[in-house]
């Protein structure tokens, strides 16, 4: 099976503009999750999809929002970006909504504010 | 979210045993353990996971103590390729929200 995938891999975007980051989880995987990493912060949870609906938020302000196709793809969206949200955006799929369900990572895409 | 506290770094030499430790001792009885990795510019990657027994993979072996406020990873023979970041989780049991909450993790050098 192919892994999670992320595009684009890199991005160069001015403060005040958005920004839209895609997903494609794992084949048959239906929640996809998704986290910025950033060095003085580390890896944060930003939200989480399963069948299309919005099942939990992390701590980040409405700028940040995302949205599920009916293919489990996603997408995130990031408006009026700042210099903070410089960072590594990863999401991860997983196959069902367990606790014991593991994550699978994508690459990540790599977003630079200037 | 229950925390874990893992030690910031530690070494081992090529194709010796690594025991990396991790304390839980707030964990909930339907919290599972997990372990993930992330290599140097890559995402993390999904080591092992258990919930009250010793658990082995291809990659790994989990040792959970029996009142599972702390767990082990071992990873059996280090090589070079297991360089990386080490994190330790708790992740809710049930019908779980798919929230990781990452640690500041374990940073593992091996050396040759």
């Amino acid at each position: 099976k192919a892994g999670v995938t992320q595009t684009p891999r890199y991005l160069i975007k001015t403060r005040g503009q958005q920004v839209t980051l895609s997903c494609s989880p794992i084949s048959g995987h239906r929640s996809v999750s998704w986290y910025q990493q950033t060095p003085g912060q580390g890896l944060q949870f930003l939200f989480e999809y399963f069948s299309e609906t919005q099942r939990n938020k992390g701590n980040f302000p409405g700028r940040f929002s995302g949205r599920q196709f009916s293919n489990s793809r996603s997408e995130m969206n990031v408006s009026t970006l700042e210099l903070g949200d410089s960072a590594l955006y990863l999401c991860a799929s997983r196959p069902g909504t367990g606790g014991y369900n593991e994550q699978f990572f994508g690459p990540g895409t790599r977003l630079t504010v200037l | 979210d229950a925390k874990t506290t893992q030690p910031n770094s530690m070494e081992s030499n090529e194709e010796e045993p690594v025991h990396l430790p991790c304390n839980h001792s707030t964990i909930s009885g339907t919290d599972y353990i997990h372990w993930y990795r992330q290599l140097p510019s890559q995402g993390p990657e999904y080591v092992i996971h258990g919930l009250t027994s010793n658990v082995n993979n291809r990659m790994a072996s989990l040792a959970i103590a029996e009142d599972r406020k702390s767990s082990t990873l071992i990873l059996h023979r280090a090589t070079l390729r297991d360089a990386a970041v080490y994190y330790c989780i708790l992740a809710p049991g049930g019908t779980s929200y798919g929230k990781l909450t990452f640690g500041q993790g374990t940073i593992l050098t091996v050396h040759p």
